[in-house]
């Protein structure tokens, strides 16, 4: 079984400064890692994704993700946010590529302040 | 761009109603699911096939079906509604006419309170 802690529920920041939203997972095979922004009254949007290759990940809106396999991280940064980043965001992971049963994290508020 | 849609944004029912959740996709996508998101819990899988007629339990089936007759439509069956899912309910497709089955795309939620 596998399983995704997202270590913060709510993080308030200032515009323009740099964000890191954690997250860590719990696997015993090979997983294959995502973040998704869930703007107010939306749907989920992927932010990036990590199947294999490089350990970091560049995604849409300036985010970009570090997939630690030793310490089985995967936190998403941004050096600068904006007031539009306010939404939450959901890291999950997948066993293998065929987007089946995906688990998700508990999801983390980020809430921009001007 | 793929587009998956859900029947109502919110939904109003009585404990003991027989509840239909619909969600239609554009994308001749293969899978779909169902999840419910619940503050603090993330979302949890409810249901998914990945084929017609096809359907596999998720995490959370307890209390729920699912049907899907069609390729694009996948819907989510409350028997007899109770008060414990009063939820937000969202619904997602994957397929290999997206480039890859890895990525799912979400439709815009269904918020359901049981009275």
């Amino acid at each position: 079984a596998q399983s995704v802690t997202q270590l913060d529920s709510q993080v308030p920041v200032f515009e323009e400064a740099p964000v890191e939203l954690r997250c860590n997972y719990s696997s015993s095979v090979s997983v294959y890692l995502f973040w998704y922004v869930q703007y107010p009254n939306q749907g989920l949007q992927l932010l990036l994704k990590y199947l294999s290759g490089s350990t970091l990940v560049k995604g849409i809106n300036g985010f970009e993700a570090e997939f630690n396999k030793s310490q089985t991280s995967f936190h998403l940064r941004k050096p600068s946010v904006h007031i539009s980043d306010t939404a939450e965001y959901f890291c999950a992971v997948s066993q293998n590529n065929a987007g089946n049963m995906l688990t998700f994290g508990g999801g983390t508020r980020l809430m921009v302040k001007p | 761009d793929v587009k998956v849609t859900q029947s109502s944004r919110y939904l109003v029912k009585r404990t003991g109603e027989k509840v239909f959740l619909e969600c239609v996709q554009d994308m001749d996508h293969e899978n779909m699911f169902w999840y419910r998101q619940d503050p603090g819990l993330g979302l949890r899988l409810i249901y998914f096939s990945y084929d017609v007629k096809m359907k596999e339990k998720g995490d959370i089936p307890e209390g729920y079906s699912v049907s899907r007759e069609k390729k694009e439509r996948f819907s989510l069956i409350l028997e007899s509604a109770s008060t414990n899912q009063t939820s937000m309910y969202l619904c997602a497709s994957s397929g290999t006419t997206s480039g890859s089955t890895d990525t799912q795309y979400f439709g815009p939620g269904t918020r359901l309170t049981v009275l």
